[in-house]
């Protein structure tokens, strides 16, 4: 077990909806990373939030968007969701913002668009 | 931009044997960190192993090690002994030392453990 916590672990929705995931990082973790991984991208970086503040933004669509709250879980919000958006999409923590801090992934939400 | 490039989709070994998974990249920078995670079907990223470029002895993690070449631009993934276990996708990964410190991942590849 990673101690990062995603929800939900399926989301299964239709094209144009709007959907939120939730991700807890591991306790002490002050970064939060997105990754989208489908089969024909393989694993994209999306975004990090290090301590409540964005640090870094990856291949995200403006359609996508993601916040760190104070309590330092994060949220991606995926709107007017097409097809190509279904894929795994993972959230991972990390100590501090780099260095060799290995990152730890959650189990990732497995999002269906129909 | 960085990459990170496995050529190998596929690999399979037998139980007990001894695999290499190759994994190549491409960077400007001097000051990084190379890592392999394993995804076995449940789908969760393991981190397997780590590498610091700075270092020149190659990372070992029990019955995992690497071959790094950092002139070659080379980190390889030995696995010694493989159990039923191993069989998983095995992602090759770059971190920059500085800067945001997101992975870049490269396409993976499958290894099958034969009993």
């Amino acid at each position: 077990d990673s101690g990062v916590t995603q929800t939900p672990k399926h989301l299964i929705t239709a094209t144009g909806q709007r959907v939120t995931l939730r991700c807890s990082p591991r306790s002490g973790d002050l970064s939060v990373y997105w990754y989208q991984q489908s089969l024909d991208q393989g694993l994209q970086f999306l975004i990090q939030y290090y301590n409540g503040e964005e640090r870094a933004k990856g291949n995200i669509l403006e359609r996508f968007s993601a916040q760190q709250f104070p309590d330092l879980h994060s949220e991606l919000n995926l709107s007017s969701l097409e097809l190509g958006d279904s894929a795994l999409y993972f959230c991972a923590s990390s100590v501090g913002g780099g260095g060799n801090s290995p990152l730890h992934f959650g189990n990732g939400t497995r999002l269906t668009v129909t | 931009a960085q990459t990170v490039t496995q050529s190998q989709p596929e690999m399979s070994v037998q139980e007990a044997e001894t695999v290499t998974l190759s994994c190549t990249y491409d960077t400007s920078e001097s000051d990084y960190y190379l890592f392999w995670y394993k995804q076995p079907p449940s789908r969760q990223m393991i981190l397997v192993i780590r590498q610091e470029a700075y270092k020149q002895q190659n990372a070992t993690e029990n019955r995992f090690s690497v071959n790094f070449q950092k002139a070659a631009k080379s980190f390889s993934l030995k696995i010694s002994d493989s159990q039923l276990g191993d069989a998983a996708m095995y992602f090759c990964a770059y971190r920059r030392g500085a800067g945001s410190y997101q992975l870049t991942f490269g396409k993976g590849t499958k290894l099958s453990v034969i009993p």
